[in-house]
């Protein structure tokens, strides 16, 4: 059990709000995703950390803000929430380079922006 | 840009039938990686295969087997004698040979029917 949780489960907010999405890993994989899934498009990369304090873009960046203060953790925060941003996040943990390792995927977050 | 395809939205067959999935990928790097991953109706990701471009090599693991074919870019997932558990959707995934650029296709929803 590779030990990655993302909080909260499920979330409501309105249109404006700041909200910030956590994931937290047991682990101390080096690399972090933040993903979203929408009915028709599958998931899609916001960010991605090849460590503490290096972040980069994915598909679908604008919007979303990252921080990796420390290995373990890696918050998503939507500066201020838009419907089109209702989604399911899904957070993934990645041990090292793609060459043999396995991405494991959170339970997900189920966002609604009102 | 990478892009993946999986034209077979959603797919039903009968318990014990064979399946296949297609996925077909575009990228115009010469290392790679593809996966598959099955997301089954409680909403989690589970990850089942990846495959380095550089190994063509056909896999199989219990039920499952997977064809890579570079001349034609497909990496097919087919489920021998399928079950009722193996109703999901299944989504095949692309990656750089850094393992950080992930593509997913738009997935394929199988529902095997008792």
């Amino acid at each position: 059990d590779a030990g990655i949780t993302q909080s909260p489960r499920y979330k409501i907010t309105e249109t404006g709000r700041q909200v910030t999405l956590m994931c937290h890993q047991t682990w101390s994989h080096s690399y972090m995703f933040w993903y979203r899934q929408d009915l028709g498009h599958g998931l899609r990369l916001i960010y991605y950390s090849a460590a503490a304090d290096i972040t980069d873009k994915g598909e679908v960046p604008d919007g979303y803000v990252v921080s990796r203060s420390k290995t373990e953790n890696f918050p998503l925060t939507l500066e201020s929430a838009t419907r089109s941003q209702t989604s399911v996040y899904f957070c993934a943990i990645q041990e090292g380079r793609a060459s043999t390792d396995t991405q494991y995927f959170g339970p997900g977050t189920r966002l609604t922006v009102l | 840009a990478q892009k993946v395809t999986q034209a077979q939205t959603e797919i039903s067959v009968v318990e014990k039938e064979d399946v296949t999935l297609d996925c077909v990928y575009e990228t115009r790097d010469t290392t790679y990686y593809l996966f598959w991953y099955k997301q089954p109706p409680s909403g989690e990701l589970v990850f089942l295969i990846r495959r380095n471009s550089f190994d063509e090599q056909n896999e199989i693991s219990g039920r499952y087997s997977w064809n890579f074919q570079k001349s034609t870019s497909s990496f097919n997932f087919t489920i021998t004698a399928s079950q009722v558990v193996d109703s999901a959707v299944y989504f095949c995934a692309l990656s750089d040979n850094y393992g950080q650029n992930f593509v997913f296709g738009p997935g394929t929803r199988l529902s095997v029917l008792p």
